[in-house]
């Protein structure tokens, strides 16, 4: 089975500041990860993915996560955030075979003040 | 350019009544899942369908039922609620890509009181 730990509930910091975002996860097997974005009120949005090759991945509005496999990690970077940047981001992580349920971390409020 | 719609937004219910949350995608996608999300919990994947008339049981099926009678909607029951039922319902939907969720409904808040 996998699990996923996200230690900070909440991260507060100051626009334009530098963010991470950790996330480790648990495995047996090898694994894809993921990040999902949860603006208030709204549901989920896939805000990047790890399946193979490069172990940086970026999304398109400046976040990057990298997949560290020997500390079995995928912390989320951002150098410089904004206020809308404020939400709830989700770490989660499935087995990289056939069809396999996705398993979530608990979340990591990330507030951004001016 | 609806996506993933999700009905009733909010709903309040009292204790052994009955419900059902409709999701409708309008994109083909085959896969469609239905979690809930609670305060400290992430999500939890409590029903989804590979496919028009199917469905599988998550992590928490107990005391949910689902049915995908047709491809684009994706409907959950509660059969006789109950307070630990009280949680915000996600319904999401993915082409066949092995399981993550790409597109998520806007969730509905239900309490049961």
């Amino acid at each position: 089975a996998q699990s996923v730990t996200q230690l900070d509930s909440q991260v507060p910091v100051f626009e334009e500041a530098p963010v991470e975002l950790r996330c480790n996860y648990s495995s047996s097997v090898s694994v894809y990860l993921f990040w999902y974005v949860q603006y208030p009120n709204q549901g989920l949005q896939l805000l990047l993915k790890y399946l193979s090759g490069s172990t940086l991945v970026e999304s398109i509005n400046g976040f990057e996560a990298e997949f560290n496999k020997s500390q079995t990690s995928f912390h989320l970077r951002k150098p410089s955030v904004h206020i809308s940047d404020t939400a709830e981001y989700f770490c989660a992580v499935r087995p990289n075979t056939g069809f396999q349920k996705l398993v979530f971390g608990t979340g990591t409020r990330l507030l951004v003040s001016p | 350019n609806a996506g993933v719609t999700q009905t009733p937004k909010f709903r309040v219910l009292k204790t052994g009544q009955s419900m059902t949350l409709l999701c409708a995608q309008d994109m083909n996608h085959e896969y469609m899942y239905w979690y809930r999300q609670d305060p400290g919990m992430g999500l939890r994947l409590i029903h989804y369908s590979v496919g028009e008339g199917t469905t599988a049981k998550g992590e928490v099926p107990d005391g949910y039922n689902v049915s995908r009678l047709k491809k684009q909607n994706f409907l959950l029951g509660l059969e006789s609620a109950a307070p630990s039922q009280t949680s915000v319902y996600f319904c999401a939907s993915s082409f066949r890509q092995g399981g993550q969720p790409q597109h998520f409904g806007d969730g509905t808040r239900l309490s049961i009181l």
